[in-house]
């Protein structure tokens, strides 16, 4: 059974950095054919894609916010992580994990984490 | 950057059948995934490749994608299936995108 589970810290101060972990079991996070993604959902808005670390090692960000993100991976621990630099209020969001499933031209996504909510105040 | 649109609400009676669409530039010739979405929970994957649904999810979600539009339609839509519903697809190899969200509302 794959389980993705969030930690960090849920409250972080205007223009400090944001930090994630994505705790993986179930599956290495080294398996070909998948990708460790993260997600989030400011409040009252949609799904917003952030990025995802290939299991090359190869990350792709959300342009919007390629300057301040990073994704990293740490397979001896099955995990993964996202830290964000710079916040302001509008990186207020729940912050999901969630792995991608890829297959030829197209992706989905087909577990998730149960969300972290990461509030920027001071 | 690509769109994915969606209309922001659907009202469905109970039983009958709800229609969701997700817009966007030559969106047939990519494929779509659907989540839905209920509140304090995580996203559900509906659909994938377009009309292909995940075990465990009902014979009453179906999807399809041609031109500019990929559908997702509820029938015999149940109380249960009131939440938030988002199109997924990619932006580019390397990049994704999701819609602007439909909120199914059951009457």
């Amino acid at each position: 059974q794959v389980q993705l589970q969030e930690s960090g810290s849920g409250l972080v101060r205007p223009l400090q950095t944001l930090s994630l972990t994505c705790a993986v079991s179930g599956v290495p996070i080294s398996s070909a054919g998948y990708s460790w993604s993260w997600i989030r959902q400011p409040p009252g808005k949609g799904l917003e894609w952030i990025g995802y670390i290939y299991q090359s090692g190869r990350t792709f960000y959300n342009p919007s916010l390629n300057s301040r993100v990073t994704i990293s991976a740490d397979r001896s621990k099955s995990q993964f992580s996202l830290t964000l630099s710079s916040v302001t209020a509008a990186d207020t969001a729940v912050y999901y994990c969630a792995r991608e499933r890829d297959y030829s031209s197209g992706s989905y996504y087909d577990y998730w984490g149960q969300g972290t909510l990461v509030t920027v105040s001071s | 950057s690509y769109d994915l649109s969606q209309p922001p609400s659907v009202s469905v009676s109970p039983g009958q059948t709800a229609v969701i669409t997700c817009s966007g530039d030559q969106l047939g010739k990519k494929y779509v995934s659907w989540y839905q979405h209920k509140p304090g929970q995580s996203p559900v994957l509906l659909m994938y490749q377009d009309s292909k649904r995940p075990s465990g999810i009902p014979e009453r979600f179906s999807g399809s994608n041609s031109g500019n539009t990929a559908t997702l339609t509820l029938s015999g839509t149940q109380p249960m299936d009131e939440a938030d519903y988002y199109c997924q697809a990619w932006d580019s190899n390397t990049a994704r995108v999701f819609g602007s969200g439909t909120k199914v509302t059951v009457l």
